[in-house]
């Protein structure tokens, strides 16, 4: 079957404007997380959902980041007036359910640079 | 890859064994995990170890815990350059995101 997948793959920002990312996950699977790889932070977790709620968004790292669930399946990270220190690779992974019990399958990422 | 740490690079011959190590704060954990990234692809479970477990063995991969000194290590035996890829271990702690560390780049050179 088809896996984590996202869009764009590649998108380049000039800094102020507003970006939407796309994840579509594994059909079936109810959790979904955002993570973002960059140089100076390694991978860290952004926000994760269980369904369309989001129990855990202690990782979003100001309050330009938003994130939604619509239907238990797509997902779209919001980064409204972007900053050259959003430029890093944002990756989505789904599981079955949320829980460390359940593995995580990773998309590709989106490579995002603000110029 | 806050409070686990990992060393960032590794290189070494094909043929030899790989010793990938990682420190972790948190023990409450009921798992802790093995990914592999190669370049341009994404983050690939590699394997995991139960809690109460010290050593998993998954064909050529070996993976020893010490709970008491908080460390996991990941050995690949017979190294090969297609193991060439960035390693990452991770420590849910108890919860149901993953913490990363800060990932140990493998370089295997024939």
């Amino acid at each position: 079957g088809a896996g984590v997948s996202q869009s764009p793959s590649n998108k380049v920002t000039e800094k102020g404007k507003d970006v939407e990312l796309r994840c579509d996950p594994i059909s079936g699977h109810t959790a979904l997380y955002w993570y973002r790889q960059s140089l100076g932070q390694g991978l860290e977790f952004l926000i994760y959902f269980q369904g369309n709620s989001a129990p855990d968004k202690s990782g979003l790292p100001s309050d330009r980041f938003s994130a939604e669930r619509t239907g238990g399946s797509v997902s779209t990270l919001t980064i409204q007036r972007t900053q050259q220190e959003d430029s890093a690779v944002y990756l989505c992974a789904s599981s079955l359910v949320a829980g460390s019990d359940y593995e995580q399958y990773f998309g590709p990422g989106t490579r995002l640079t603000v110029t | 890859g806050e409070d686990v740490e990992q060393s960032l690079f590794l290189s070494v011959r094909e043929g030899d064994s790989s010793v990938i190590n990682c420190t972790y704060t948190d023990s409450s954990s009921t798992y802790l995990y093995w990914y592999k990234q190669e370049p341009g692809a994404g983050l690939q479970l590699l394997t995991y170890i139960f809690s109460n477990m010290d050593m998993k063995q998954d064909q050529r991969l070996t993976v020893l815990l010490n709970k008491k000194d908080k460390h996991l290590s990941l050995r690949i035996a017979d190294t090969q350059t297609g193991d060439s890829a960035i390693y990452f271990c991770a420590d849910p702690r108890n919860t149901d995101k993953l913490i990363f560390g800060t990932g140990t780049r493998l370089q295997v050179f024939p």
